[in-house]
């Protein structure tokens, strides 16, 4: 079974602080990772994949296979951060892509002015 | 060009009735997935569309969800005799096609009470 785990629901950062969200997964296959974001009022959009290793608005997350992780950073926070963030892993399993994505429950981060 | 759509935003019924909630995918995009936002129970997975083929139900809670896809695009989901538990948001998404890495974007969403 697939399983994503956020362990902090809600967090506050001051703006300029640096921002680390945390996420950690299980799964027996090659998974691929993501992060989701949810900005108020808008719908849920992606805001970076492991596989494409690339920083959107300041974000990078490096997976670590060895400690299954793939943690969400950001050096200086911006008050526009401020949104609920979602971990999610998919993957190819069995004899047909498994393509859904596991979400984890989400950490909802407040940048404070 | 044009999202994810998703009709109707809202939708308020009384337990024991039936809904359909619409979900039209981005042009082109031959994936489609269906999740349910809950509170407390963050997004879950419901089902998988690979052109008009669901190769994986499994996130369907009961025999009372049922979801079609006709001529590869437009999708419906049905939950027959809701239920309170029911209460959520019902969102779509889809990617260009099927693959792990690929990008799923996301409709608004469909908000249902079930009183």
């Amino acid at each position: 079974a697939q399983r994503v785990t956020q362990p902090e629901k809600l967090l506050s950062v001051f703006k300029g602080a640096p921002v680390e969200l945390k996420c950690n997964y299980s799964y027996s296959g090659s998974p691929e990772l993501f992060w989701y974001v949810q900005y108020s009022r808008q719908r849920l959009q992606l805001l970076l994949r492991h596989i494409s290793r690339e920083s959107i608005k300041g974000f990078t997350a490096d997976l670590n296979k060895g400690e299954t992780s793939f943690h969400l950073k950001k050096p200086f926070a911006q008050e526009e951060d401020s949104a609920m963030y979602y971990c999610a892993l998919s993957g190819l399993l069995g004899n047909f892509g498994n393509e859904k994505l596991t979400f984890g429950t989400g950490t909802r981060l407040t940048i404070i002015p | 060009g044009a999202g994810v759509s998703q009709s109707p935003s809202n939708k308020v019924t009384e337990k024991g009735k039936d809904v359909e909630l619409r979900c039209d995918p981005i042009s082109g995009h031959t994936a489609l997935y269906w999740y349910r936002q809950s509170l407390g129970q963050g997004l879950e997975f419901l089902i998988y569309f690979q052109g008009n083929s669901a190769p994986d139900k499994s996130g369907l809670p009961s025999d009372r969800f049922s979801a079609e896809r006709t001529g590869g695009s437009v999708s419906t989901l049905t939950i027959q005799r809701t239920q309170q538990e029911d209460s959520a948001v019902y969102l779509c998404a889809s990617s260009r096609t099927s693959g792990g890495a690929e990008t799923q974007y996301f409709g608004p969403g469909t908000r249902l009470l079930v009183l």
